[in-house]
């Protein structure tokens, strides 16, 4: 069984730019998730789907920073105008709700603002 | 809202020795918990989940503890190897299934032979 499939797995960004980040998550999972987790420190969550409903975004930097899963399937992450301060790495995870909670991790997406 | 503190940071031991990893948390209604592992430049891989009042869980090398009176969870990692050098996270999870994971601020494990 194919696990999380994050793209791209690195990106380099002057501030200012944009960048998406996609996830695919594991075939059959209801419930999506987005973690940012800056250099040295734990994941913290932006936001995460049940479906295509979001569920909680109240950690998402609205203005800059968007989510979208349309079609309850894959789902993308995109920054705005990047700034320095959101240098991490970007994990995407899914989950089944009907189970025990454990989330399945991607590899991440790092990124770099200069 | 929910808040894990994990301690130490930063653990050194040599290889054969044992290391404790402490994570306290605050809400009461935390249902399940998890411990991860996280190797330079990899994702985060499961270790270990537990979600009775009060459980030990012995995996491949380490032991867990959940003592929900105190609302401590605990990774002792026993006979360590190098391989076992990582960052290790504790993760919090409320009421059942399908809600996100709260997680601890990570250790960094070294194991040195």
């Amino acid at each position: 069984e194919a696990g999380v499939t994050q793209s791209p797995r690195y990106a380099v960004l002057q501030e200012g730019q944009a960048v998406s980040f996609w996830c695919d998550p594991i075939s059959g999972h209801d419930t999506l998730y987005w973690y940012q987790q800056p250099r040295d420190q734990g994941p913290q969550l932006l936001v995460y789907f049940r479906d295509e409903a979001v569920i909680d975004n109240s950690q998402l930097p609205s203005d800059r920073f968007s989510a979208v899963r349309p079609k309850g399937t894959n789902s993308t992450l995109k920054i705005q105008s990047a700034k320095q301060g959101d240098t991490a790495t970007y994990l995407c995870a899914s989950s089944f709700s009907g189970t025990t909670g454990q989330l399945y991790f991607g590899e991440g997406s790092k990124l770099t603002v200069l | 809202g929910e808040q894990v503190e994990q301690r130490p940071p930063h653990l050194s031991v040599r290889e054969g020795d044992s290391a404790v990893i402490i994570c306290t948390y605050t809400d009461p209604n935390s249902y399940y918990f998890f411990w991860y592992k996280q190797e330079p430049g990899a994702g985060l891989q499961l270790l270990m989940k537990v979600f009775s009042s009060t459980e030990i869980n012995e995996g491949q090398g380490f032991t867990v503890l959940l003592n929900k009176k105190d609302k401590q969870l605990s990774l002792n990692l026993t006979a360590a190897h190098p391989g076992d050098s990582a960052v290790y996270f504790c993760a919090v999870s409320l009421y059942q299934g399908g809600r996100a994971l709260i997680f601890g601020t990570g250790t960094t494990v070294s194991v040195s032979p």
